[in-house]
């Protein structure tokens, strides 16, 4: 079985700066998915970043990237200029590319990003 | 358009009583997904509807658990009799059914619906 771990339970980070959020996970597996997903107090929780394992290449959206390692099995999220409204729980997630169209998400504990002034 | 839609956004039970935890998925989402997250641990995986049937349900915790999806739109999730350990927030997420790499098949979260049993 796969697992995800998130040993940040808390992250603080000023206005403008920059932050990294780690994951690692466990997998047999080679082919497979990695998702961060974002959640605002009470709100939805909205997919921020994917990365399909089967890509070298590190993926980007706007101020968010991630630094995929494969073979150290890690998958750290970055967030760049840090604003008010990028405080939330951030969750990774793994997603096997095995089973059928489509397959259930596996989440780590999640870690809970404070953005100060 | 319209996202996942979670009923109630928060539930307040005693011990031994039933709730019905419900969730609209986005119009025309054929997969939808039922998860968990118990205070400060990780989020976990329920069941798995593909329309109105069940496509794994390997995480249901045990038979107090219920779910539905009648007419392949919304889901219930039925918890009766509740327990002390059922308390945390549940989760509802969609997604298309569709041929392709699977990470197009991006799964829509609602706001989750925050149990509390007492």
């Amino acid at each position: 079985a796969q697992t995800v771990t998130q040993s940040q339970p808390e992250m603080s980070v000023q206005e403008a700066e920059t932050v990294t959020l780690s994951c690692t996970y466990d997998t047999s597996e080679s082919d497979y998915y990695l998702f961060w997903y974002k959640q605002p107090p009470s709100r939805q929780m909205i997919l921020v970043i994917r990365q399909e394992a089967y890509k070298q290449q590190n993926a980007t959206e706007n101020r968010f990237s991630v630094n995929f390692q494969k073979a150290a099995k890690s998958f750290s999220l970055k967030i760049s200029d840090s604003q008010l409204g990028d405080a939330a729980m951030y969750f990774c997630a793994y997603r096997s590319a095995q089973t059928g169209t489509a397959s259930k998400l596996t989440f780590g504990t999640g870690t809970r990003l404070q953005v100060t002034l | 358009e319209a996202g996942v839609t979670q009923f109630p956004s928060h539930s307040v039970i005693e011990k031994g009583q039933t709730v019905t935890l419900r969730c609209d998925p986005i119009s025309g989402h054929d997969n939808l997904y039922w998860y968990r997250r118990v205070m400060g641990k990780e989020i976990k995986f329920l069941l798995h509807f593909v329309k109105e049937s069940k496509q794994d349900e390997s995480g249901m915790p045990n038979n107090r658990f219920l779910a539905e999806r009648t007419g392949g739109t919304y889901s219930t999730l039925k918890v009766q009799p509740a327990e002390l350990e059922d308390s945390g927030v549940y989760f509802c997420a969609s997604s298309r059914l569709q041929p392709g790499p699977l990470a197009k098949n991006i799964q829509y979260f609602g706001a989750g619906t925050r149990l509390s049993v007492l």
